[in-house]
Formats: structure tokens, C-alpha cells, sequence
């Protein structure tokens, strides 16, 4: 099915390991995101790529790096992880900056 | 920064009413989205909007760019509809691309 595709679903990580979130769309969208939503807040922006090969920081990019390998694919990396970073992960593709949102089905990752 | 409030944030309803939730935004913007949230499971968009009206079965999403203001409304709400909406917006200036998000409104329908 067309859409945006994020592994893992879940994810269990004990405090200092480190992880690779992968997000790919099928959709030809120029522009793709990185989001986490915690209790009680609205969706925060971490990372955000308006086309291939660019990058730019968010609302909330400490204690993550981001990767635009090609024009489908935007991974999310937790160098070393902590407990703060406990949250539900959301990758977003859209078409341009004014387009409409699509978004993966998430990853709820556990930082221990 | 745009700041999104929603409102109410918890509504409880029978099934069939007409439900209302209310979005309003501090700056211009180019877009409004409404989305839906079920428990657990992922975001799917229902509506992006830069004035007027839309409609989509029993949803109908309107806005009102000089009041800052959007609404979305459910007719004959049904048990299915439980869900948290969210209100975002896009930022008609300059800086970072994205959205802003309200913090959701959690709506359950009760048969």
C-alpha cells in the first residue's frame, strides 16, 4: 500500500545504547519529518527535510542526528539514548510546503 | 512561534449528536489540518484547509482566516468517531518547515 512506512513499531532500550529509526514514503514527497508526541503535548517537530540531500533542526533536535539517504527514505538516530527521550515517534512525508501530511503509523520507543 | 489552542479537550457524547471542536491559532498561516487519532494507532489527515468550508461524509471543517478560528463538526456522531483530534497549522512566514500541533481534543461517543 502507498504510504509511509516507519520500523520499528516498538522498541525497548536500556539508557546510552543507541538506535536508527527508518522512515520511507512511496509517494514522490519532496519533504519528510520527524515528530514525537508526548502525554499531555502536541506533536514537536525533531527534524524536518524539504528535499534530497538537505536537512534542518526543529523544535526539539538535542540527542538526535537525521539522515535524508535518497528521496524516499529519512531515518532518525539516538546516539545515546535517555530516558527522556521516551516518547511515540511519527515520520511525515508531504509534497511541498503547502501540501497535505502523511503520516506513518509510528514507533513507541522505551528509553530504561 | 504559533501558539494552537483547542477546545474543549475531553468532550463525552451519545451517539447521533452534533459534535463541535474549536480551533484557534495566534498567527497567519498557509494551511489548518485536522487529523484523527485513534487509541494506539497512527495519524491519519481528514482535512487541510486555507479558507472556507470543507466536507467529507459527516465531517465539515470550516475556517475563518480573519478570526484565526476553525471548527470541525461531526453530524450523527457515531461510537467509530472516538478518536483524538488534533488541530496543526502551517506558518505563512519564513523559518522552520513542519507543523503546530494542539494538544488534541479526545473525543468519545457512547452508543
Amino acid at each position: 500500500n502507498a504510504g509511509v512506512t516507519q520500523t520499528p513499531k516498538f522498541q525497548v532500550l536500556k539508557t546510552g545504547q543507541s538506535m536508527t529509526l527508518q522512515c520511507a514514503q512511496d509517494m514522490n514527497h519532496n519533504s519528510m519529518y520527524w515528530y514525537r508526541q508526548d502525554p499531555g503535548m502536541g506533536l514537536r517537530l525533531i527534524y524536518y527535510s524539504a528535499s534530497e540531500g538537505t536537512t534542518d533542526k526543529g523544535e526539539v533536535p538535542n540527542g538526535y542526528n537525521v539522515s535524508r539517504l535518497n528521496k524516499r527514505e529519512f531515518s532518525l538516530r539516538l546516539e545515546s539514548a535517555a530516558p527522556s527521550q521516551t516518547s511515540v515517534y511519527f515520520c511525515a512525508s508531504s509534497t511541498r510546503r503547502e501540501g497535505g501530511y502523511t503520516f506513518g503509523s509510528g514507533t513507541r520507543l522505551t528509553v530504561v | 512561534k504559533n501558539e494552537v489552542e483547542q477546545s474543549p479537550q475531553n468532550l463525552t457524547a451519545q451517539e447521533g449528536e452534533f459534535i463541535t471542536i474549536n480551533c484557534s491559532y495566534s498567527v497567519g498561516i498557509s494551511a489548518l489540518h485536522w487529523l484523527q487519532q485513534h487509541p494506539g494507532g497512527g495519524i491519519v489527515s481528514l482535512f487541510m484547509l486555507s479558507s472556507g468550508k470543507k466536507k467529507h461524509g459527516r465531517l465539515i471543517a470550516t475556517i475563518n482566516i480573519q478570526e484565526k478560528h476553525s471548527s470541525l463538526h461531526i453530524t450523527a456522531s457515531h461510537p467509530r468517531d472516538s478518536a483524538v483530534y488534533i488541530c496543526a497549522v502551517r506558518d505563512s512566514g519564513g523559518g522552520a518547515d513542519g507543523l503546530t500541533f494542539g494538544k488534541g481534543t479526545h473525543l468519545i461517543i457512547q452508543p
